[in-house]
């Protein structure tokens, strides 16, 4: 079976730092490149990164660069999110998904989410 | 950054209706777009790549088309399972973006 699971969500205060972690299973995870996605309560869905197959080449959008980091370890299939300098409006689900095939920029399967709260 | 925009934002139909839904861009990204489904509690499901691919596992009543800036899915014939929310995405450049969604409700 393939799966992936989030973790590390929970509560942050603005301003405040954390780090979200994707575990892979089920399939060759160093052969694919990898997607955080999140979406606010209510809201749709918001691309936030994306990590080449060997961790080479990084893309991010405009609203987290600079304040995220996206990375991974493919000697224990985990991919992670560094997230620096929360704002309330951050609160989210956030996925993590592997890409369709490689970089086709489309993610064929997605974790469950982990939940971040940004609040005081 | 391109923006995609879906139309309408809600459907409303009955099952075994056929359903189109829109999407379009704001500049033309080709052929690379894709569209999800979500439901309540779940995370996104791909549906269709490429503008016309459908996934793996993804039944032959789910199709795509267009090109360039627009986009249509169409659903042929609305099973109860269907009802749900539906994006689009491009990777037309690597600063990819979602459409706002289109909410398909039973009538």
């Amino acid at each position: 079976q393939v799966h992936l699971v989030e973790s590390g969500g929970g509560v942050v205060q603005p301003g405040g730092s954390l780090r979200l972690s994707c575990e892979a299973s089920g399939f060759s995870f160093s052969s694919y490149g990898m997607h955080w996605v999140r979406q606010a309560p209510g809201k749709g869905l918001e691309w936030l990164a994306i990590i080449w197959y060997d961790g080479t080449t990084k893309y991010y959008a405009d609203s987290v660069k600079g304040r995220f980091i996206i990375s991974r370890d493919n000697s224990k299939n985990i991919l992670y999110l560094e997230m620096n300098s929360l704002r309330a409006e951050e609160t989210a689900v956030y996925y993590c998904a592997r890409d369709l095939y490689g970089r086709s920029g489309f993610s064929d399967l997605w974790g469950q989410g982990a939940l971040v709260t940004v609040s005081s | 950054e391109i923006v995609l925009t879906q139309s309408p934002a809600t459907l409303s139909l009955s099952p075994g209706e056929r359903a189109t839904l829109s999407c379009r861009a704001s500049q033309s990204v080709s052929r690379y777009l894709a569209w999800y489904q979500q439901k309540p509690g779940q995370a996104p499901r791909l549906l269709i790549y490429d503008a016309s691919n459908r996934a793996t596992g993804i039944p032959g009543r789910f199709s795509g088309g267009g090109s360039g800036t627009d986009f249509t899915l169409t659903i042929s014939s609305l099973e109860p399972e269907d009802f749900a929310v539906y994006y689009c995405q491009h990777r037309s450049t690597w600063l990819l973006t979602f459409g706002g969604g289109t909410t398909v409700e039973i009538k």
